[in-house]
């Protein structure tokens, strides 16, 4: 078990270009979480995978934000035409649903600054 | 849907015991606890499952009243490795995702 990994830790980028960030879960995990958050706050759901499938997407997620999980594994996050909202720390935690018990391992994160 | 926690911060000597509370506007299946330390990821405390149960790790423990869909960590004869802020989360209807509340920021001091 390694645990969840995020890449890169720190992201800094200019208003405008697109950025994209990775997680790469525990590997017998089929579900994968992305959260976002920010300082002083709990993490807020942004989407969900089950294998390869993302089953869904934050009403408060705007179309400038895309996530994939091809083959159910590894997943991508990719926020295109950054604005200075999206300045977060962003979470991906990776689990396998047992009945109703469910344990979220989180990775560090990745902390985008945008300026 | 995102539960609501009491309260916002917490400072406590060493040996002090401390409560935190969660509660939901909606129906909980289950009540996660999270402690999160300053740069770092969170780290599952506990889940607690419908049945009102309680659950206990190390001087930890939490409770579940699912019928006022609340929910209550207990800290007790706190260590200064307790620091950090505590989330806890809640499952939507539908069990496919989990709503976190704004967290407690728990400070024990020497």
């Amino acid at each position: 078990d390694t645990g969840v990994s995020q890449n890169p830790r720190h992201k800094i980028t200019k208003r405008g270009q697109n950025v994209t960030f990775r997680c790469d879960p525990i590997s017998e995990h089929n579900r994968l979480y992305w959260y976002r958050q920010t300082l002083g706050q709990g993490p807020e759901f942004l989407t969900y995978f089950q294998n390869e499938a993302q089953l869904e997407k934050s009403r408060l997620l705007s179309d400038r934000f895309s996530a994939e999980r091809p083959k159910g594994s590894f997943s991508t996050l990719e926020i295109q035409r950054t604005e200075q909202g999206d300045s977060a720390m962003y979470l991906c935690a990776s689990s396998v649903r047992q009945g109703i018990n469910e344990k979220l391992f989180f990775g560090s994160g990745t902390q985008l600054s945008v300026l | 849907q995102q539960p609501v926690q009491s309260p916002q911060a917490v400072i406590l000597r060493e040996g002090e015991d401390a409560v935190i509370n969660c509660s939901s506007s909606k129906a909980l299946y289950s009540v996660h606890w999270y402690r999160q330390k300053h740069g770092e990821a969170p780290v599952f405390l506990m889940i607690l499952l419908k049945g009102g149960e309680q659950k206990g790790h190390d001087k930890i423990s939490a409770s579940f009243n699912e019928k006022k869909q609340q929910s209550s960590l207990y800290l007790t004869a706190s260590q200064l490795s307790y620091s950090g802020t505590y989330f806890c989360g809640t499952e939507g209807d539908n069990f496919n995702k989990f709503y976190f509340g704004s967290g407690t920021k728990l400070n024990v001091k020497p």
